[in-house]
């Protein structure tokens, strides 16, 4: 079964520094890979996906993340933080071996100083 | 185009009710999935629907239910209800396989029993 670890429950950065968040997941084939941020009071929004293919994927809001096989990562990076980008990012993972279902993980909670 | 409609938004129970929550996917979505999210245990998996049909199910009792209907529109039921039943309720719509191409989210809805 797959599983994702998002290392880090908070993380703040400064305004126009870089936001990194980290991903690391578990799968015993090979996992399609999503981010999705959550700004209060709201559902969720796709950010980025890896399926197949080149492993640096860009996302919305400026965004990107890479998929490093040999380290099962898939951590997301945006150059410099703006304070609209404070809310709660999840990384998530589906395989073959899990059914139709899709895992989250715990969430990661960016706070982007002024 | 109008995005992932769920009803109510907020809804407040009494332990032992039930409760019916429903989730309007984008229109040609036919994959539709269910989620609880709480602070303590994150967003997990309640089911998935494909064309009516329940493709795979979460780790819940049998006081969750779900189903869905021609149009693609999804109903969940919960009886029987408990305190730790409160929760945002996460309603997700995919083309095909969310699994592969992710999801677009609902705001949810808010439940809380007392």
């Amino acid at each position: 079964a797959q599983s994702v670890t998002q290392l880090g429950s908070h993380v703040s950065v400064s305004e126009g520094a870089l936001v990194l968040l980290r991903c690391n997941y578990s799968s015993s084939v090979p996992p399609y890979l999503f981010w999705y941020v959550q700004y209060p009071n709201q559902g969720l929004q796709l950010l980025l996906k890896y399926t197949t293919g080149a492993t640096l994927v860009k996302g919305i809001n400026g965004f990107e993340a890479e998929f490093k096989k040999s380290e099962t990562s898939f951590h997301l990076t945006k150059p410099s933080a703006h304070m609209s980008d404070a809310a709660e990012y999840f990384c998530a993972v589906s395989a073959g071996t899990g059914g139709f279902k899709t895992i989250f993980g715990a969430g990661t909670r960016l706070f982007v100083k002024a | 185009k109008a995005g992932v409609t769920q009803t109510p938004r907020y809804l407040i129970k009494t332990r032992g009710q039930q409760v019916t929550l429903s989730c309007s996917p984008i229109s040609g979505h036919r994959s539709v999935s269910w989620y609880q999210q709480t602070p303590g245990q994150g967003l997990q998996f309640l089911f998935e629907y494909f064309s009516e049909t329940q493709r795979n199910k979460g780790n819940f009792p049998g006081r969750f239910s779900g189903r869905q209907f021609s149009n693609s529109r999804s109903e969940m039921n919960v009886s029987t209800l408990e305190l730790g039943d409160s929760a945002l309720y996460l309603c997700a719509s995919s083309h095909g396989q969310g699994r592969q191409s992710g999801y677009t989210f609902g705001s949810g809805t808010r439940l809380t029993v007392v």
